[in-house]
C-alpha cells in the first residue's frame, strides 16, 4: 500500500523568505509520480509541481522547486520568495490514484 | 479556475438518505476521479472512471457508486448516508486513465453535511 506522511501540520514564513515543506512516502512501485498540490481557503485544489520518479533531476516551477531523494523516499517542496498568495494547505501526493498526505498549512507573515 | 465544476456547493442530508453529487469535467477529459476530504484531512481516493467504466476503487463500501457520461459529466451516489460521510467531496478530471501522466484538474467541491 502506498502511504504519504507530512510531518509538519503547520508552518509559518515571513514574506519574501524561503520555506521548505517535508514529505515522505512509501510505495512498492518502481515507477511513479509525485505531486504537490495547493488548496487555498477557496478550496479548489491546484497542482503546484510534479516529479516523475525515474527522472533524477529535481522539478522546478518558477519559485517552487522540489528536493527528490528516491532512495530515502523523500519529496520536499521549497518555496522561494514567499508571497501572501502562497498561504494555503499544501498536500503531497503519490501516483495516479493520488494518495494524499494530511497536509501542511502554510501561513505567510507580512 | 480549473474548468471543472461541481454541484451543489453545499448539501445537508439526514442519516439513511441518499445523495447524488455532480461534476462537469473539462472538455475532452475522459477520466474523472472522486475524493472524500474530511475536515482537516487530505483527500481520500473513492474511485476513478475512464470512458464510462470504473477504473479503480479506494477503500470505500459499495454504497458509494458512480457514473460517468459521454458528455464529460459524472455523478457520485451515496446510499444509506452515515454521519461519517460528512465531508468535502472533490472530483478531478484528467486526459487519460493513467492519471500520473496527465495533470488532474480539481473542482471546487461539494460540502456534504449529514445530520
Amino acid at each position: 500500500a502506498q502511504t504519504v506522511t507530512q510531518s509538519q501540520p503547520e508552518m509559518s514564513v515571513q514574506e519574501a523568505e524561503t520555506v521548505t515543506l517535508s514529505c515522505t512516502y512509501d510505495t512498492s512501485e518502481s515507477d511513479y509520480y509525485l505531486f504537490w498540490y495547493k488548496q487555498p481557503p477557496s478550496r479548489q485544489m491546484i497542482l503546484v509541481i510534479r516529479q516523475e520518479a525515474y527522472k533524477q533531476q529535481n522539478a522546478t516551477e518558477n519559485r517552487f522547486s522540489v528536493n527528490f531523494q528516491k532512495a530515502a523516499k523523500s519529496f520536499s517542496l521549497k518555496i522561494s520568495d514567499s508571497q501572501l498568495g502562497d498561504a494555503a494547505m499544501y498536500f503531497c501526493a503519490v501516483d495516479d490514484k493520488i494518495i494524499f498526505g494530511k497536509g501542511t498549512r502554510l501561513h505567510i507573515l507580512p | 479556475e480549473t474548468g471543472v465544476t461541481q454541484s451543489p456547493t453545499h448539501l445537508i442530508k439526514t442519516r439513511g438518505q441518499q445523495v447524488t453529487l455532480r461534476c462537469s469535467s473539462q472538455s475532452g477529459h475522459n477520466t474523472v476521479s472522486w475524493y472524500q476530504q474530511a475536515l482537516g484531512q487530505g483527500p481520500q481516493f473513492i474511485f476513478q472512471y475512464y470512458r464510462e467504466e470504473e477504473n479503480g476503487r479506494g477503500n470505500f463500501p459499495p454504497r458509494f457508486s458512480g457514473l460517468q457520461f459521454p458528455n464529460y459529466s459524472s455523478e457520485l451516489n451515496v446510499n444509506a448516508l452515515e454521519l461519517d460521510d460528512s465531508a468535502l467531496y472533490l472530483c478531478a478530471s484528467s486526459l487519460s486513465a493513467g492519471g500520473s501522466l496527465d495533470t488532474q484538474y480539481f473542482g471546487p467541491g461539494t460540502r456534504l453535511t449529514v445530520l
